[in-house]
């Protein structure tokens, strides 16, 4: 089975850095992905790390640690309509390579 | 591209009565997800298409829940005799079959048991 772990709610001050943790436990692992979901909408790709570092897109890094199953999502320069919740996903391993995903960590950023 | 595409984008039911739910993926992505998200949740995986060939189905899809592909391009989700648990935002996704690949969503059709 898998698990997937993440705090429930962050907030932070807009222009500062935030760091949104995931740890996971799987059977299988085949890439761990980050998604951005604005409330009532759909989620939308954010990153995609499956080896070990840092994976940077402009204000948005994420980073992966397979051995101690860890992630996390640093975002910089924070501006107001980075207000969402953020959900760290993990694919499995085999064919379907469907995606698990945490409960999601709602980001609040205040003026 | 125009992106994955649901619909309808809000359904509201009563509890015995049937639905369906389309959804069209982004063109030549041969791999359709279906997922269910409730409030505070993240989206939890349902059944997977490989063109038209369903693969894998979670044990979350109870035999009310039935999902096609026919043609291997757009797909519906249906579901029989709704229960007001059903009641939750249906999500639909695709991506390529390439080794590294990202599924990309479309907006969701919210379902409302009544």
């Amino acid at each position: 089975g898998q698990n997937i772990d993440q705090p429930t709610e962050m907030t932070a001050t807009e222009g500062a850095i935030v760091q949104i943790n995931c740890t996971y436990q799987t059977s299988g692992f085949n890439g761990l992905f980050w998604y951005q979901q604005h409330a009532g909408e759909a989620p939308t790709f954010l990153s995609y790390n499956v080896l070990d570092g840092l994976e940077e897109k402009g204000r948005f890094s994420s980073f992966l640690s397979r051995s101690k199953g860890y992630s996390y999502l640093l975002l910089k320069e924070l501006q107001m309509k980075d207000s969402a919740s953020y959900l760290c996903a993990v694919r499995a391993s085999g064919s379907a390579r469907q995606l698990t995903f945490g409960s999601g960590t709602q980001l609040t950023v205040l003026p | 591209d125009t992106g994955v595409s649901q619909d309808p984008r809000h359904k509201i039911t009563k509890r015995g009565q049937n639905v369906t739910f389309r959804c069209d993926p982004i063109s030549e992505h041969n791999r359709l997800y279906w997922y269910r998200q409730t409030l505070g949740q993240g989206p939890e995986f349902l059944t997977y298409f490989q063109n038209e060939a369903q693969l894998e189905k979670s044990r979350l899809l109870s035999d009310r829940f039935s999902a096609e592909r026919p043609k291997g391009s757009f797909s519906t989700l249906e579901i029989q005799r709704t229960e007001q648990g059903d009641s939750a935002m249906y999500l639909c996704a695709s991506s390529t079959d390439r080794e590294v690949e990202t599924q990309y969503f479309g907006p969701g059709t919210r379902l409302l048991v009544l």
